[in-house]
């Protein structure tokens, strides 16, 4: 099955700088892939997502890229706040339109600080 | 309000006492699953549904029972529950083509 891993685990920046957490993939049929934030005590929620036919989507702060050779795709945070502090988790799953098998990874916990 | 609720939200039981949480969504969604999310782990897939009367395996399926009689709901049972089934469990839905919505989760302590 699929593999997906999720650096870093932990990571700290100050308020106003970017953040960037990393997952790499292990199922080239894998072509839906989307970014959850878990804040405290909540569900994960969805915050952006891509798919293998695109290489980066943005949504005002927060941007996506996706490398499909590599099998590796990067969520970025610029200027960041202190109520971007949540738990980030990236996912795999080969369609977003067919299947119901999501893979997760094990999730980053950004805080920033004020 | 659309949303995805689940019950308990906590529950301490014993070693071999079965138990269900329910799931229930008000979005008429055809895809459901039931994760659970462990420290260092992230979350995994334990049983997703498709539609009514059809459910498959996730991942980590072991000690776990679905069902899915109906639309709405889709409750996870643990027949015989084990202290290595102590975790947060998450249901989730959607309609193919859009995102997925998580409940709030369900705490189980199994002693």
């Amino acid at each position: 099955g699929e593999n997906v891993e999720q650096h870093p685990s932990t990571l700290s920046v100050q308020e106003g700088d970017s953040a960037v957490i990393k997952c790499t993939y292990s199922d080239s049929a894998s072509n839906y892939f989307p970014w959850y934030k878990q804040e405290l005590g909540k569900g994960p929620q969805l915050i952006i997502d891509i798919r293998s036919n695109v290489g980066e989507k943005k949504d005002q702060r927060i941007a996506v890229t996706l490398n499909k050779t590599a099998k590796h795709f990067s969520l970025h945070i610029t200027e960041t706040q202190p109520e971007d502090s949540a738990v980030y988790f990236c996912a795999a799953s080969r369609g977003r339109n067919t299947g119901n098998q999501f893979y997760f990874g094990t999730g980053t916990s950004l805080t920033v600080i004020p | 309000e659309a949303q995805v609720t689940q019950n308990p939200r906590y529950l301490i039981t014993v070693t071999g006492k079965k138990l269900t949480v329910t799931c229930s969504q008000n979005m008429n969604h055809e895809y459901m699953s039931w994760y659970r999310q462990d420290p260092g782990l992230g979350l995994r897939q334990i049983y997703y549904s498709m539609n009514v009367e059809v459910t498959d395996k996730g991942d980590v399926p072991e000690g776990y029972k679905v069902s899915r009689k109906e639309k709405r709901n889709f409750p996870l049972i643990l027949e015989s529950p084990s202290p290595n089934q102590t975790s947060l469990y998450f249901c989730a839905s959607r309609t193919p083509g859009t995102e997925q919505f998580f409940g709030p989760g369900t705490r189980l302590t199994v002693l």
